[in-house]
């Protein structure tokens, strides 16, 4: 199994443009995220998915949109980027929680995305 | 909603024991876990604490006190390649069934030899 992958792992944009970043995972896991991490910030949720066609917004939604077709696959797309922007992307995918299965607890993340809005 | 406490740094030499604190506010409680991170690279998942007590996993153990709303991350042995950023997550009670992951702003561990 790959895990999770991103692409692309360095981006380089000008303010508005967009771009899509890209994430996928060949675990058959039903719940994948995205996040982003700034410096003295930790790990802050953009948006989710518990499965193929439903997404929700997390703590940080502004300026992304995402979408779920496929359980593998769950893009973040920037619509009109900005300096604030700039941080490092992390999308990660787990199991359903189960109670009586402790390995579904553990949240698997790709390499992540280094952006910079210039 | 949410919020989880950590100490920002801690400094502890090559060999030693070191804990990580972790105080958190939530209005459900679905589990503490543990993250570790290392410079440049992505979080992985250390411990998942669901019910009070101690977890352990080789060198490192990871305490529960939900009366509290307390937890701990123990790392014995301590080894240079320890040094990196950990941090302690709760679920929340969005998310589906299951909770989103929300994370604290992390400790970052530097092992002194």
């Amino acid at each position: 199994n790959a895990g999770v992958t991103q692409t692309p792992k360095f981006q380089v944009l000008k303010t508005g443009q967009s771009m899509t970043l890209q994430c996928a995972q060949d675990m058959n896991h039903e719940y994948m995220s995205w996040y982003r991490q700034d410096p003295g910030m930790g790990l802050r949720l953009i948006h989710y998915s518990v499965g193929a066609g439903i997404t929700d917004q997390g703590e940080v939604p502004n300026g992304y949109n995402v979408s779920r077709s496929t359980t593998e696959d769950f893009p973040l797309r920037l619509l009109s980027a900005a300096p604030s922007q700039t941080s490092v992307y992390f999308c990660a995918s787990s199991l359903r929680v189960s109670p009586t299965r402790s390995s579904s607890y553990e949240q698997y993340f790709g390499p992540g995305t280094r952006l910079t809005v210039t | 909603g949410q919020s989880l406490e950590q100490p920002s740094e801690v400094t502890a030499v090559e060999g030693a024991i070191v804990q990580i604190n972790c105080t958190y506010q939530t209005s459900g409680f679905y589990g503490l876990s543990w993250y570790q991170q290392h410079d440049g690279g992505a979080p992985t998942f250390l411990s998942y604490n669901g019910l009070d007590g101690l977890e352990e996993t080789g060198r490192f153990s990871s305490f529960l006190s939900r009366s509290d709303s307390y937890g701990y991350l123990l790392l014995q042995e301590l080894q240079m390649k320890d040094s990196a950023s950990y941090f302690c997550a709760v679920r929340d009670r969005y998310g589906g069934s299951q909770g989103n992951l929300i994370f604290g702003k992390g400790t970052k561990l530097s092992v002194k030899p």
